[in-house]
């Protein structure tokens, strides 16, 4: 399994507080994503990672912002949490498709279920 | 910007008959195609991918799919299915430019009938 881990896996808050949500990898990886995952809308990419320091956004980046100082750690933070952000976070790595080993294929972690009441 | 559409929510097929989910895509540069599977409370997984070369791929457990330029689609197929196939399935687009950002479709939850 690829090494990704998440954390923390299970979080309950109030509206209003901040969140922030980690992601570590030991596989060295270049590209790095934030997806949420709700009924009925799949994968939405929130924000994503293309090397240290270098970070885009995605379909969903409102009320979220990320950072990434170390190739292992993406941190995604919800400033001020709403309810509309309950959902179930993954993060995922993929090396792309540049060198000849590389394969695209995006590895994922376990999930952050996040409950903002 | 690219985009995926995946037609159907939910699909219901028999045991033993052909799955069939659709899968449309935009993209203004080359794509890079995959489907991913999610069996209940776990991760994605790679079933296939398409890169470049022959259109038709193959993945894992009897799955293949198709890249059609013309037609912008990327269609999974299996000819029979079989109980263990049921599951959300994602198609996904990539793009080089941009960082290889990798969007998701909505995805399509298949139904197995014994």
């Amino acid at each position: 399994d690829a090494g990704i881990t998440q954390s923390p896996r299970h979080k309950v808050t109030e509206t209003g507080t901040p969140v922030t949500l980690r992601c570590h990898q030991t596989e060295n990886h270049r590209y790095m994503y934030w997806y949420r995952q709700d009924p009925g809308h799949g994968l939405r990419l929130i924000h994503y990672s293309y090397g240290v320091k270098d970070t885009d956004k995605g379909e969903v980046s409102d009320g979220y912002s990320v950072s990434r100082s170390k190739t292992e750690d993406f941190l995604l933070t919800l400033e001020s949490a709403t309810s509309s952000q309950t959902s179930v976070y993954f993060c995922a790595i993929s090396d792309g498709l540049a060198g000849g080993l590389n394969t695209g294929e995006l590895f994922f972690g376990e999930g952050s279920r996040l409950t903002v009441l | 910007a690219q985009s995926v559409t995946q037609l159907g929510s939910h699909v219901s097929v028999s045991e033993g008959a052909l799955v069939l989910l659709r899968c449309n895509y935009s993209s203004s540069v080359p794509p890079y195609l995959f489907w991913y599977v999610q069996y209940p409370n776990q991760g994605l997984q790679l079933l296939l991918k398409y890169t470049t070369g022959a259109t038709l791929v193959k993945g894992i457990n009897g799955f293949e799919a198709e890249f059609k330029k013309s037609e912008t689609s990327f269609h999974l197929t299996k000819p029979s299915a079989h109980m263990s196939d049921a599951a959300e399935y994602f198609c996904a687009v990539s793009t080089i430019p941009g960082g290889f950002k990798t969007i998701f479709g909505a995805g399509t939850r298949l139904f197995v009938k014994a």
